[in-house]
């Protein structure tokens, strides 16, 4: 199976909105409404921030949101704040019944 | 809410057995899904593969072939095993619980592969 495709980076201003893409295919992404979204700070564990494309888990900010549009999801942050800067990766379902990951993406706040 | 505390060797030599064992403590052990992803140095997360409360497993097809993932129920906990290792097995690895996400991370056992 091949890793979802992320941006290696996305950068933005404090306050600003900034959007990360998670491509995969019918296999995935497109298939399945099982795309989840994690946040991981240095020498920490992964964070489940987003389940089933678009759902929060209780704790989880308002800032985050998130979509899927044919094969691809995105996350959106929104209101962006320095405790934000960290690693997110991307993860669906697929046909197989397997499970897969995205690359991951930097987001730095400039 | 549960808590997964992992244990298993950290430094092993090629050709050697990864063996990780995960507890749950708290909360349901029943109706999850029990997973195991690992990270190498610098890099990104690769699902190794899960067990249900029913014993059925999936593993990912790149390392179906040296991976087993065993469950204790009357233990509550979950194991991991990989076969004749590598150096491209070192990495951090994490015992997650989940239905259709991975809800809950253990804290991650850093195993190092090295002659």
């Amino acid at each position: 199976q091949s890793a979802l495709t992320q941006p290696a980076s996305v950068s933005g201003s404090p306050g600003q909105s900034i959007t990360i893409s998670c491509t995969g295919t019918s296999s995935d992404v497109g298939g399945y409404n099982y795309v989840s979204w994690y946040q991981q700070h240095p020498g920490k564990a992964p964070k489940l921030l987003l389940y089933d494309v678009d759902k929060r888990p209780s704790g989880v900010s308002n800032r985050f949101s998130g979509s899927k549009s044919g094969n691809t999801a995105s996350l959106t942050i929104s209101g962006l704040q320095g405790e934000d800067e960290a690693d997110y990766y991307c993860n669906s379902y697929t046909s197989s019944s397997t499970w897969v990951f995205g690359g991951g993406t930097k987001v730095t706040v400039l | 809410q549960a808590q997964l505390q992992q244990w298993g060797a950290g430094l092993l030599k090629p050709s050697e057995t990864v063996s990780l064992t995960c507890a749950v403590h708290g909360g349901s052990f029943s109706g999850y899904y029990w997973h195991w992803i690992r990270q190498p140095p610098g890099k990104g997360l690769e699902w190794i593969g899960e067990i249900n409360d029913r014993g059925t497993t999936y593993y990912n097809p790149s390392l179906k072939s040296r991976v087993t993932v065993s469950l204790d129920t009357s233990k509550k906990q979950f194991s991991l095993k990989v076969n004749s290792v590598t150096a491209a097995d070192t990495a951090v690895y994490y015992c997650v619980l989940g239905l259709d996400a991975f809800d809950m991370w253990g804290q991650g056992t850093m195993v190092t592969v090295s002659s």
